[in-house]
């Protein structure tokens, strides 16, 4: 089975504090994404990556970046963390697939709170 | 605009069949997901359809009519354990994921 893990299920910080999200999978899928989930809103995509070294935006990028060193690894940052990024982030993989058809794989998500 | 509607929260009794329905207006479309997702978990997949018709999967069936943007996720023989919320997801023309914001269903003993 796949797995994709979450580094944290809950992280609370401050107003203004660098951020680390950190996503692992372990079956060599050549897609990895970073969502946002908010109650009565739909999964918001961050960012995603194709392949280590390439990233891609989103449609909600702003106060966000990424990195993709290794395969296996796809971490998400926020430079600054602002209250409104308060919300559950979920990292999802996938094989390499021209069509997206390939379901999604997600991680259990980090419960971020920005006081 | 893109659009993904489904309805916000469902109730059913446990054995009953309950239809959870997606209807979308997206900018081409590529094939439809459902997904599960018990609460404080990760999303998992359920189906894809792609052409018209109905896929059976066990308890779980989806069914797809793309000339009228619709689609529904039909459950059977309702255990408590299928309350969960569901996620409805299209492929638009741009091979990118368009997600509707999901149905929480409640199974009542």
């Amino acid at each position: 089975d796949v797995k994709v893990t979450q580094s944290s299920r809950y992280l609370v910080k401050r107003t203004g504090e660098k951020v680390f999200l950190e996503c692992v999978q372990d079956m060599d899928h050549e897609n990895m994404f970073w969502y946002r989930q908010d109650p009565g809103l739909g999964l918001r995509l961050i960012y995603f990556s194709y392949d280590v070294k390439m990233k891609e935006k989103g449609d909600i990028p702003e106060g966000y970046s990424v990195s993709r060193e290794k395969k296996e690894r796809f971490s998400l940052i926020l430079e600054s963390a602002s209250t409104n990024q308060t919300s559950m982030y979920l990292c999802a993989s996938s094989p390499r697939d021209r069509e997206n058809n390939s379901p999604l794989h997600f991680g259990n998500g980090t419960r971020l709170t920005v006081t | 605009g893109q659009n993904i509607d489904q309805p916000t929260e469902m109730t059913a009794t446990e054995g009953a069949i309950v239809q959870i329905n997606c209807t979308y207006q997206t900018s081409g479309f590529n094939g439809l997901f459902w997904y599960q997702q018990h609460a404080g978990e990760a999303p998992t997949f359920l189906s894809y359809n792609v052409l018209d018709g109905l896929e059976e999967k066990g308890r779980f069936s989806s069914f797809l009519s793309r000339s009228k943007g619709y689609s529904y996720l039909l459950l059977k023989e309702l255990q408590m354990k299928d309350s969960a919320s569901y996620l409805c997801a299209v492929v638009d023309s741009n091979y990118q994921l368009i997600w509707g914001a999901g149905t929480k269903l409640i199974i009542k003993p």
